[in-house]
């Protein structure tokens, strides 16, 4: 089954303790991205990659970083989270054309406190 | 700059009514496409249609369809004879082939529906 893989679904951390969210899609997708979802802003884009040591900011990149050794998977990294933090994630995957729709994992649900 | 404005913040309708959702865009671009995503109650994103910008047919897909008019920059959605499974934040999307390499879509806030017995 075509699908990606986000991993915790729910996570409830302090400030400051680095954490890694897990992303994994099965579908040999070059593009990845990861969006959050605040209530109010709608989606917005963090990071993407376009394929294998090939990534890039999105539009709220401050305080994220993020890697893309294999095909497949593309953590997100917080390495000092802050209660700004606190936020739904999603990853995304897709073809890497325009014209085609991305797959989004089943969210992260991150609460710093 | 792109843009897409989802209007309605919160739908509620009864079950079997119709209901239809608005979404409007801006680009300066003339190839885009435009997309809608369904999030249920559960959180996930799940992809319901895709259109370009050269086709203006309508679509219909079981009690879904959806209205594109170039001329009024508009790709609406219409659920018809809602029910209660249909409760969920909808949202519209859009996507620039000319971003260079960064694929992201631009997204409306989303409108949500509730559907009540």
């Amino acid at each position: 089954e075509a699908q990606v893989t986000q991993n915790p679904r729910y996570l409830i951390t302090v400030t400051g303790k680095k954490l890694t969210v897990t992303c994994s899609q099965n579908m040999n997708h070059e593009y990845m991205s990861w969006y959050r979802q605040d209530p109010g802003l709608g989606l917005r884009q963090i990071y993407y990659s376009m394929n294998v040591e090939v990534t890039d900011k999105g539009d709220v990149p401050e305080g994220y970083k993020v890697s893309r050794k294999e095909k497949r998977n593309f953590p997100l990294i917080l390495e000092s989270p802050s209660p700004n933090q606190t936020s739904l994630y999603f990853c995304a995957s897709s073809l890497g054309q325009a014209n085609t729709e991305a797959f989004f994992g089943q969210g992260t649900r991150l609460t710093v406190v | 700059a792109q843009k897409v404005t989802q209007a309605q913040t919160e739908i509620s309708v009864v079950e079997k009514e119709d209901v239809t959702l608005d979404c409007v865009y801006e680009t300066r671009d003339t190839t885009y496409y435009l997309f809608w995503y369904k999030q249920p109650p559960s959180g996930e994103l799940v992809f319901l249609i895709r259109r370009n910008s050269f086709d203006e047919q309508n679509e219909i897909s079981g009690r879904y369809s959806w209205n594109f008019q170039k001329s009024t920059s508009s790709f609406n959605f219409t659920i018809t004879a809602s029910q209660v499974v249909d409760s969920a934040v909808y949202f519209c999307a859009l996507s620039d082939p000319n971003a260079g390499n960064n694929r992201k879509l631009i997204w409306g806030l989303g409108t949500s529906l509730a559907v009540n017995p």
